[in-house]
């Protein structure tokens, strides 16, 4: 069982270049998040989704996209990377029927230069 | 809405000390509570959580927290500090409704010295 995913580990892009992450899970959880950390600003939402098919915006959705379409794989886009986008990014997922808690990826770390 | 604030960036304490980690909460109903660790260059693991059970939580590594309505706090706390306690605690909250979102605090950096 390994739980919550994340590919790749480390990645480094120019700005304007475009890259997906991808997380996967393997505890069929309905929910999944994306978070990204910055220095001193704790874990900031991007997007959600509360099941296959669907997603969210959350409380920093601008300049990513996301797609759920296997209830296994949350997938988090850059289109156009800027710098202001180099960060962490964490995956996590829950299940509605557990315990609220979210289960969180190794995550990704990022830089844009 | 929902907020936490955590009560210092940087907590240093002596190997065998009392560990006490701040949270304090804003939610417009009953919230779900989580203290969370994040070890250098990995990911976040759950410590303990308060869902509107017992007050007083026990959690991993000796940790507990006691969710206290009246001073709308979560503070965390460990009796004998370990060199492998030194990480980044993170609180976060949650509430019914809200699709399990989590709003997380801005963390507090344990130092454990020897």
């Amino acid at each position: 069982n390994a739980g919550v995913t994340q590919t790749p580990k480390f990645r480094v892009l120019k700005t304007g270049q475009s890259m997906t992450l991808l997380c996967a899970q393997d505890m069929n959880h309905e929910y999944m998040y994306w978070y990204r950390q910055d220095p001193g600003m704790g874990l900031r939402l991007i997007h959600y989704s509360v099941g296959e098919g669907t997603t969210a915006k959350g409380e920093v959705p601008d300049g990513y996209n996301v797609s759920r379409l296997k209830k296994q794989n949350f997938l988090l886009g850059l289109e156009s990377a800027a710098p202001s986008q180099t960060s962490v990014y964490f995956c996590a997922s829950s299940d509605p029927s557990g315990g609220y808690e979210q289960y969180f990826g190794p995550g990704t770390r990022l830089t844009v230069t | 809405a929902q907020s936490v604030t955590q009560l210092g960036s940087h907590v240093s304490v002596s190997e065998g000390a009392l560990v006490l980690l701040r949270c304090n909460y804003s939610s417009s109903v009953p919230p779900y509570l989580f203290w969370y660790v994040q070890y250098p260059n990995q990911g976040l693991q759950l410590l303990l959580k308060y869902t509107s059970a017992a007050t007083l939580v026990k959690g991993i590594n000796g940790f507990e927290a006691e969710f206290k309505k009246s001073e709308t706090s979560f503070h965390l706390t460990k009796p004998s500090a370990h060199m492998s306690d030194a990480a980044e605690y993170f609180c976060a909250v949650s509430r019914l409704g809200s699709n399990y979102k989590l709003t997380f605090g801005k963390g507090t950096l344990l130092t454990v010295n020897p």
